[in-house]
């Protein structure tokens, strides 16, 4: 069955950088976009952006650019996503999410990203 | 681009019909029908409920619903069971972005 699994909770420091692992199998990583999602502490989704998986060109949403970076390993159909000068108020789960057309269909179970000193 | 409006809360009791609310624009909502609705229960991923508007993914019962007028979308729960008591957040493609509404609380009194 479709899954994507992602790496575990974080902590880190203010300043410090993270890396975020989804692993995707089930299905052709490359047949589908793959998003990123923050939700801060019983807060909204927000669309961070999308990272086409067959040429590897990111999109970036406007508020996630600059410190916020999607990556890829097609060869074990893994997605990143790397956040660097982490901030307190960056604490949040961050979920990847596949994108069958317009709509996301299948949502890695979130990793919490936590960021205090 | 600003979060699609949606009410905080709202409720009703199992057997009943609720209607979420969800406005945007012209340039999200109005522009397209890429409308979806996440179902989210406290502590889980998301799960996608709706999609292009009205269509159900495989596995989503016909009891939910979905609508939309100009920059208004819909989401309509009828036959209300417990289990349908979670968080709710549309989305819309409009493109090359994407918004979520605020997400609306639904409690099965």
């Amino acid at each position: 069955q479709v899954q994507l699994v992602q790496s575990g909770s974080e902590l880190k420091e203010p300043g410090a950088s993270v890396k975020v692992s989804c692993k995707a199998s089930g299905y052709n990583f490359k047949s589908y976009a793959m998003n990123w999602v923050r939700q801060a502490p019983g807060q909204r989704l927000e669309w961070m952006g999308w990272i086409d998986t067959n040429t590897g060109n990111p999109t970036n949403a406007q508020g996630f650019t600059g410190r916020f970076v999607f990556s890829l390993d097609t060869s074990v159909s893994t997605a990143y996503l790397q956040i660097s000068t982490l901030k307190v108020e960056d604490t949040a789960v961050y979920y990847c999410v596949r994108a069958r057309v317009r709509e996301f269909d299948q949502w890695g179970q979130g990793t919490l990203v936590t960021v205090s000193s | 681009q600003s979060a699609l409006t949606q009410p905080r809360s709202v409720s009703g009791s199992p057997g009943q019909s609720v209607t979420i609310s969800c406005t945007g624009t012209s340039s999200d909502v109005g522009a397209s029908n890429y409308v979806s609705w996440y179902q989210q229960h406290p502590g889980k991923a998301p799960k996608l409920m709706l999609y292009d508007v009205s269509d159900r993914p495989s596995g989503v019962p016909d009891r939910f619903s979905g609508s939309k007028s100009g920059n208004t979308a819909s989401l309509t729960i009828s036959g209300l069971q417990a289990d349908d008591e979670a968080d709710y957040y549309c989305c819309s493609f409009a493109g090359t972005w994407v918004v979520f509404g605020g997400g609306t609380k639904l409690t099965v009194l």
